[in-house]
């Protein structure tokens, strides 16, 4: 069974401050993607990132970066200089590689409010 | 143009009508799924069609019933319903890697909130 444990429910900051999202994840399959969506107040679900199992590689967006370790299974975001604009949830998931049911399974969400 | 889209963005009814939400997607994908978000946020699968064939069918009552009429459209209609089917219901579309996607990305509608008086 895969699993995505989001330990923070809320976090709240102020402009400009950096702030990190934790993801950890549990799956049996050797081959699995890894994503983060945004929920901002508006309700529509926004993909972010797709991460393969086999590529380590930590990626920048932006004021977005992610950080994957295999190691300790977990697939941190972190938010550069954030604005109030980042306030959302967001929600990290995992799917299964091939053969496996692709549908994705979702952390509970962690709820970021950015203050002015 | 919206590449995911649901119809309606809001629906209010009683306990026990029968109703539907229609979603439809223009990217071209062949995989198409209904997630249902609870009042806790927490997003969990319903089910999921590729070319018109059910593949998976998570544990949910039997008055939920998806139909897919075509690989652009999965409609999800509900029978008797209940207050506990409150919530907000996704539709998502991907492209399996199998039949040559490059990736599997997910993409989402905009949602239909659903609320049962």
């Amino acid at each position: 069974a895969q699993k995505v444990t989001q330990a923070q429910t809320e976090i709240s900051v102020v402009e400009k401050e950096d702030v990190t999202l934790d993801c950890v994840y549990e799956t049996r399959d050797t081959t699995y993607y890894l994503f983060w969506y945004k929920q901002p107040p508006s309700g529509e679900l926004v993909f972010l990132i797709r991460r393969n199992s086999f590529d380590e590689q930590n990626e920048i967006s932006g004021r977005y970066s992610w950080n994957f370790q295999k190691s300790t299974s977990s697939f941190n975001f972190t938010i550069t200089a954030s604005q109030v604009v980042d306030s959302a949830v967001y929600f990290c998931a995992l799917s299964g590689g091939a053969g496996s049911a692709r549908q994705l399974t979702f952390g509970s969400g962690t709820q970021l409010t950015v203050l002015p | 143009d919206t590449a995911v889209s649901q119809t309606p963005k809001y629906l209010v009814t009683q306990m026990g009508n029968d109703k539907s939400i229609k979603c439809e997607q223009n990217l071209g994908h062949d995989t198409m799924y209904w997630y249902k978000q609870d009042s806790k946020k927490f997003l969990k699968i319903m089910f999921s069609y590729n070319n018109k064939e059910l593949i998976i069918n998570e544990t949910v009552p039997n008055r939920f019933s998806p139909k897919s009429p075509d690989k652009a459209h999965l409609n999800l209609h509900i029978n008797s319903l209940e207050l506990g089917d409150s919530a907000v219901y996704f539709c998502a579309s991907s492209q399996d890697l199998a039949s040559g996607g490059a990736t599997d990305t997910q993409y989402f509608g905009p949602g239909t909130r659903l609320t049962v008086l």
